[in-house]
């Protein structure tokens, strides 16, 4: 069956430019975690979904990072005025429910020049 | 918060030999500790994982071991093969409300030498 998807796979984008990550869990996931890895580190939690509400986002850097899930399936992460420093791999997981495995997905790598 | 730390942070062995990657963490509150596998360019694959009720978890060449008044937690590949070559990752998660957040150790990058 189908795994954790992330879109792009790939983003490069100016500093000061805002960015859309987009992930599609598997489905009926009703849990959905966000995390970064940074070159050469474990990934860091980001943000936790139990539906379509963000049950955790106490790992989120400052305010200009943002995500949803209005659905409760899909979410998207989003980065306002990038800085070099935001760049790394950002990591979509899923689980089946809050307290089983998590599935990642493959991530999207972001640069921003 | 949890701190998980994680060595060797690169491991070189000869194919069929046995690698063993350690972690400890923390927060006594930790009852959840995943392994993932990640190979370049890929996200992490959940290879094993054990929960604090349990003091071992063995499968096929795999087995992971706990030690919860130590705090640390063993990752056991033997028949090591080349296609174990990856980055290894461990985590720890309360695995409690409100869902199962994971702190990771910083990984061990794996060769195996034919």
């Amino acid at each position: 069956g189908a795994g954790v998807s992330q879109t792009p796979s790939n983003k490069v984008t100016e500093k000061g430019k805002y960015v859309e990550l987009r992930c599609d869990p598997i489905s009926g996931h009703t849990a959905l975690y966000w995390y970064r890895q940074s070159l050469g580190q474990g990934p860091e939690f980001l943000i936790y979904f139990q539906g379509t509400g963000a049950a955790d986002d106490s790992g989120l850097p400052n305010d200009r990072f943002f995500a949803v899930r209005p659905e409760g399936s899909v979410s998207t992460l989003k980065i306002q005025r990038t800085e070099r420093g935001d760049s790394a791999v950002y990591l979509c997981a899923s689980s089946p429910r809050r307290d089983t495995e998590a599935f990642f997905g493959q991530g999207t790598r972001l640069t921003v020049v | 918060g949890e701190n998980v730390e994680q060595h060797p942070s690169t491991l070189s062995v000869q194919e069929g030999d046995s690698a063993v990657i350690k972690c400890t963490y923390s927060d006594s509150a930790s009852n959840y500790f995943p392994w993932y596998k990640q190979e370049l360019g890929k996200g992490p694959q959940l290879i094993i994982d054990i929960r604090s009720n349990v003091g071992e978890k063995k499968d096929q060449r795999i087995a992971v071991t706990l030690n919860k008044t130590a705090k640390h937690f063993s990752l056991h590949i033997t028949e090591t093969q080349p296609e174990d070559s990856a980055v290894y990752f461990c985590a720890a998660s309360p695995l409690e409300w409100p869902g199962n957040m994971l702190t990771f150790g910083g990984g061990t990058r794996l060769m195996v030498k034919p």
